[in-house]
C-alpha cells in the first residue's frame, strides 16, 4: 500500500515565479491537509480538503495562496509570485477521517531564490 | 487561538539514559497525537490520546493524557540511538480535526 506520496521532492523558484506542488493521499483516504514547516519550528497548519471541497483554509495567507483537491488527480498547493518568505518544506498529510491519526508524505521542499 | 507549547526544545542523552519531553496547551483538548521526525524526514505518527489520564505504552515509549486534557508526556526508557530525531505533540481542539504542533524537542542520544 503505497503511502502518501509528494513532489517534486525539491522545487527552486526565483522570486515572482509559481510553485506548484502535488500530494497524493493514501489509497482510501480522501482528506488531505497542508502544512508548512520553517527551520527547528513545528508544522504549520494551511489547509483542509476532502475531494472538490476545501473544508478549512483558516491557516493559508489569503494572498498568492491557493489549494484544491479535485475529483481526479492529487491536491496541488499554488503559491503564485513566490517570495523568499515562501522558502520552506512543505507537507500534506492525508487520513480516511477527520479525527484520524495523518499519514504523512516526504515534503516538497521549496527555495526561492 | 489554540497554542501548545514543548519543552524542552533539545535534549542531548547518553545513551541508556530515560527522556521525556512535555507539552502544554492554552485551552482543553479532543486528543493529542505524538509524531517523531528524523532529520530531513517527515512526520511519523506515534500514537494518539484521546481520554482524560489515559496512558498508553509502545515497548519503551510511555504516553500519557492530563487530567484536565491540557498537558501530555512523551517518556523514552533507556534510550538508544535510534530513537535519535524531533518529537512533536500535536493538539486538536473542537474541530477534531485541525492539528496544532507544538515546536517539538530534539532528541539526540550519545552512543
Amino acid at each position: 500500500n503505497a503511502g502518501v506520496m509528494q513532489n517534486p521532492r525539491h522545487l527552486v523558484r526565483r522570486r515572482g515565479q509559481e510553485a506548484r506542488l502535488r500530494c497524493s493521499p493514501m489509497k482510501g483516504h480522501s482528506h488531505v491537509y497542508w502544512y508548512r514547516q520553517l527551520p527547528e519550528e513545528g508544522l504549520k497548519f494551511m489547509v483542509y480538503l476532502q475531494k472538490e471541497n476545501i473544508i478549512d483554509e483558516s491557516g493559508m495567507p489569503k494572498e498568492r495562496f491557493s489549494a484544491e483537491f479535485p475529483k481526479e488527480g492529487p491536491s496541488i498547493l499554488r503559491i503564485q509570485q513566490v517570495v523568499r518568505g515562501d522558502s520552506a518544506a512543505y507537507f500534506c498529510a492525508s487520513s480516511p477521517g477527520h479525527s484520524y491519526e495523518q499519514y504523512f508524505g516526504p515534503g516538497t521542499r521549496l527555495t526561492v531564490t | 487561538g489554540q497554542q501548545v507549547m514543548q519543552i524542552p526544545q533539545y535534549q542531548h542523552v547518553q545513551e541508556g539514559e530515560d527522556f521525556t519531553t512535555y507539552c502544554n496547551s492554552s485551552t482543553t483538548l479532543s486528543n493529542i497525537q505524538w509524531y517523531k521526525q528524523r532529520p530531513g524526514g517527515h512526520p511519523v505518527f506515534l500514537i494518539q490520546l484521546v481520554k482524560s489520564g489515559e496512558v498508553k505504552k509502545q515497548k519503551r515509549l510511555t504516553f500519557q493524557f492530563g487530567e484536565a486534557k491540557k498537558n501530555s508526556s512523551l517518556h523514552i526508557t533507556a534510550t538508544q540511538t535510534t530513537d535519535v530525531g524531533t518529537y512533536f505533540c500535536a493538539g486538536s481542539g473542537g474541530s477534531n480535526y485541525k492539528l496544532t504542533f507544538g515546536k517539538g524537542t530534539l532528541l539526540t542520544v550519545n552512543p
